[in-house]
This record gives C-alpha cells, sequence and structure tokens, in this order.
C-alpha cells in the first residue's frame, strides 16, 4: 500500500516557466490537499478537492491552479513560476478513520 | 480563522528527561487534533489523533492530552532519546469552509542530546 505518492521530489525552474506536480492515492479517500511549507512559516493550505471533479482555494492560492479529473490523482499547476513560490510542497489525503496521510514532499526551487 | 501555536519553538534538552510540547489553538469548537512529527529533509509522520471527544492519546512513550475549552493540547515525551530529535507539528482539523483541512502551528523543533 503506497499511500500518497508525490512526483517530482526535486525541480529546479526559471522564473516564468510552468510545471505541474502529481499527487497521487491508493486509499480511496475523497478529500485531498495541497500545501506548502516555508521556514517560520509552518505548513499553509494552498488548494483542496472533497471529491472528484472539485476544487477550492485554501489560505494561498495565488499563482496556482489545481485539477481532480481522478480520485486517485490532484494535480497542481504553476502556470509562470516565480521565486517566491520557491517552497517545499505537500500533498495529503484524508480517510475518515486514520486521519490524514501526507506525501514525501516537492522541493520546488525558482530562480 | 483558527490559529495554532506551539511552544516552545526550539527545545533542548539531555537524553532521559521527560518533556511537554504546547500547542494552543483560538476556536475551540474542533473535530479533532493530529501531532506529528517530521525529520530534517522529510515528510510528516503521525503520532497521535485525538479526537474531539477525547482527552487524551497514548502511543509507547507519547501521551497526548487535549483540553477543548481551554484551547490546548500537549504532547508527553517520557524518557526522551536521540532518536526523538525532530520537529513536532501541531494541527487542528477545521471545518467544511475549508474541506475539513488541518490548520498547522509553526512547530517545535526538538533535539535531544546524548
Amino acid at each position: 500500500n503506497a499511500g500518497v505518492t508525490q512526483t517530482p521530489k526535486f525541480r529546479v525552474l526559471k522564473t516564468g516557466q510552468s510545471m505541474t506536480l502529481l499527487c497521487a492515492q491508493d486509499m480511496n479517500h475523497e478529500y485531498m490537499y495541497w500545501y506548502r511549507q516555508d521556514p517560520g512559516m509552518g505548513l499553509r493550505l494552498i488548494h483542496y478537492s472533497v471529491g472528484e471533479g472539485t476544487t477550492a482555494k485554501g489560505e494561498v492560492p495565488d499563482g496556482y491552479n489545481v485539477s481532480r479529473l481522478k480520485k486517485q490523482n490532484f494535480l497542481l499547476g504553476l502556470e509562470s513560476a516565480a521565486p517566491s513560490q520557491t517552497s517545499v510542497y505537500f500533498c495529503a489525503s484524508q480517510g475518515a478513520i486514520y486521519g490524514y496521510t501526507f506525501g514525501s514532499g516537492t522541493r520546488l526551487t525558482v530562480v | 480563522k483558527q490559529e495554532v501555536t506551539q511552544i516552545p519553538a526550539a527545545l533542548s534538552v539531555p537524553e532521559g528527561e521527560n518533556l511537554v510540547l504546547n500547542c494552543s489553538f483560538t476556536d475551540s469548537a474542533i473535530y479533532n487534533l493530529q501531532w506529528f512529527r517530521q525529520d530534517p529533509g522529510k515528510g510528516l509522520t503521525s503520532l497521535l489523533l485525538i479526537q474531539s471527544s477525547q482527552r487524551e492519546q497514548t502511543s509507547g512513550r507519547l501521551n497526548a492530552s487535549l483540553d477543548k475549552s481551554s484551547g490546548r493540547s500537549t504532547l508527553y515525551i517520557a524518557a526522551s532519546q536521540p532518536g526523538d530529535s525532530a520537529t513536532y507539528l501541531c494541527a487542528v482539523k477545521g471545518g467544511s469552509n475549508s474541506g475539513y483541512a488541518l490548520n498547522f502551528g509553526k512547530g517545535t523543533s526538538l533535539l535531544v542530546t546524548p
């Protein structure tokens, strides 16, 4: 049972480039989340999804888009990367009984 | 907006000591509270989950308590070991207006010295 898998694990982008981060879960969870973690700021919610085909904005959504076309996948897109988006990105899914499961993170650097 | 605060921000103790990490939250209408451990450069590992109707949870040398009315939780670590060195995060489950997302504190960085 793989849990939550994030790809890629590391990425370096130039300012203005675009990319997509993939989160995949195999636990049949309805709820999925994208967070970013910055030094001194803790984890902040970017976007979330309450089921297939749904997305909603979290605390810091600007500059990001998301899609949940399949229940098991939650994609986070950066259309035009900025240095302020340098961060570690975590995906999570929520199950009714066992709480939240987090992926291992994607370390993104925008130069 | 739910605010979660963790005190202290950093803590250094000698091996063998018992220690307490503190977490406070501003809105007592919570669903549950979860404690995580994060090692440097790694993801989050769930340690304990306390439902809003519970007062405490225990796992091995870890004990977490919850006092909803006062908006506080504590994580007690008994007989600390160097392997306990990590950042400990407290998180409170939000309501439906945020998809029941977790609201995190900024963490307590723990160093246990041999």
